[in-house]
């Protein structure tokens, strides 16, 4: 166990319609990342927070957005789904924000596995 | 940007020895990472490399050569519970942020 939490584990809606994604991340990790790995693509790196705050941001869909919260969970919002949007979404968390080193690994949460019918 | 590359699959035999290569091009770089990924699960920290050598850890090892843009992930001993995908990742100098290769899915027969 990681001790990076994500709900729910299985989300089944259809296109045109929103889900939100939610990860509690590990205890006195301040980074927050989401990422989507689907088959063809490999794991994909969405966003980052950090400590409140967007820190990077990489191939996220202008239909998709994410926060985090003052309690440091952090939410991914998916807006007008499509059917391609099918994925699993994994959530993990770090120390730090930009800083390197061993003290900074990310460790991922179970995921939550998204099918757009 | 950052490109990795590695092979897609690989095969071994049961108490035998694998090695999985990873080459990337980065711009800056600032640590290579290998994850394991059993299907439909989260990816588990394997290794951490910064430093060119070898970093051993149990029966898995991870190599690094900065010059060659070139990593290897070496498993010994091989358990059927190793059949897995092993993902490398390359963060950039600057960032915390990871880019994944595609993985090397593992098939470990008896």
């Amino acid at each position: 166990d990681s001790g990076v939490t994500q709900t729910p584990k299985h989300l089944i809606t259809a296109t045109g319609q929103r889900v939100t994604l939610r990860c509690s991340p590990r205890s006195g990790d301040l980074s927050v990342y989401w990422y989507q790995q689907s088959l063809d693509q490999g794991l994909q790196f969405l966003i980052q927070y950090y400590n409140g705050e967007e820190r990077a941001k990489g191939n996220i869909l202008e239909r998709f957005s994410a926060q985090q919260f003052p309690d440091l969970h952090s939410e991914l919002n998916l807006s007008s789904l499509e059917l391609g949007d099918s994925a699993l979404y994994f959530c993990a968390s770090s120390v730090g924000g930009t800083s390197g080193g061993r003290g900074n690994i990310q460790y991922f949460g179970a995921g939550t596995r998204l099918s757009v019918l | 940007g950052q490109n990795i590359d590695q092979p897609t699959e690989m095969t071994a035999t049961e108490g035998a020895i694998v090695q999985i290569n990873c080459t990337y091009q980065t711009s800056g770089f600032n640590g290579l990472f290998w994850y394991q990924q059993h299907a439909g699960e989260a990816p588990t920290f394997l290794s951490y490399n910064v430093l060119d050598g070898l970093e051993e850890k149990g029966r898995f090892s991870s190599f690094l050569s900065r010059s060659k843009g070139y990593s290897y992930l070496l498993l010994k001993e091989l358990q059927m519970k190793d059949s897995a995908s092993y993902l490398c990742a390359v963060r950039d100098r600057g960032y915390s942020t990871l880019t994944f290769g595609k993985g090397t899915m593992l098939l470990v027969s008896p």
